[in-house]
């Protein structure tokens, strides 16, 4: 079974250009997560797909931000405008459930940097 | 809320030591915990989770980690340290309404021969 993946795996762009990301869960997991981690912070959470519909996206940082899923399949996070302090690793991750204890699966994240 | 708190960003031992990661939590109710940990140029792997069933567990590649509800603590431990358990290891909670994971800091483990 695939595990999750992330495209790219490296992303380097200048402020004020687009960049998007994007996350293929494990097949069948109707969950899926966006997390960000800021160069020595902690993991944080971005937001959660059930499917194609947002469950919860009260980590996105601003409307310069914008996850979709269409399909339900795979994600997009998109940041128009790239400003210096999107620059992080975004992780994104997938469930099969929604049970407490149920794993989230991480893919291997992309580095995003902003100049 | 949940939280949790690593304390320790950096950790080293030496080949064949104890490995001692510390994580205490933060939760208003049961908590469920994890962790995780991220080799080089790889994704988050799962070593163990807590879920109310053994406050002991065992997880992969020798970890295990006991949960103590009197010092809230979930501490991951090995009892002899590999060149290859190397990495960063993230202690995490399962949030409020159980969409996300609340992560620590994380703290990255150094192993010397």
């Amino acid at each position: 079974e695939a595990g999750v993946t992330q495209f790219p795996s490296h992303s380097v762009i200048e402020k004020g250009q687009t960049v998007t990301l994007r996350c293929d869960p494990i097949s069948g997991h109707d969950n899926l997560y966006w997390y960000r981690r800021v160069m020595g912070k902690e993991i944080k959470f971005l937001l959660h797909f059930v499917k194609e519909s947002k469950q919860d996206e009260s980590g996105m940082p601003n409307n310069r931000f914008l996850a979709e899923r269409t399909g339900g399949t795979y994600s997009t996070l998109k940041v128009q405008p790239a400003e210096l302090e999107d620059s992080g690793v975004y992780f994104c991750a997938s469930s099969r459930s929604l049970t407490s204890t149920d794993t989230q699966y991480f893919g291997p994240g992309t580095r995003l940097t902003v100049l | 809320a949940q939280s949790v708190t690593q304390l320790g960003s950096h950790v080293s031992v030496s080949e064949g030591a104890l490995v001692l990661l510390r994580c205490n939590y933060s939760s208003s109710v049961p908590p469920y915990l994890f962790w995780y940990v991220q080799y080089p140029n790889q994704g988050l792997q799962l070593l163990l989770k807590y879920t109310s069933a053994a406050t002991l567990v065992k997880g992969i590649n020798g970890f295990e980690a006991e949960f103590k509800k009197s010092e809230t603590s979930f501490h991951l431990t090995k009892p002899s340290a590999h060149m290859s358990d190397a990495a960063e290891y993230f202690c995490a909670v399962r949030g409020d309404n159980n969409n996300d994971m609340r992560f620590g800091a994380g703290t990255r483990l150094t192993v010397k021969p």
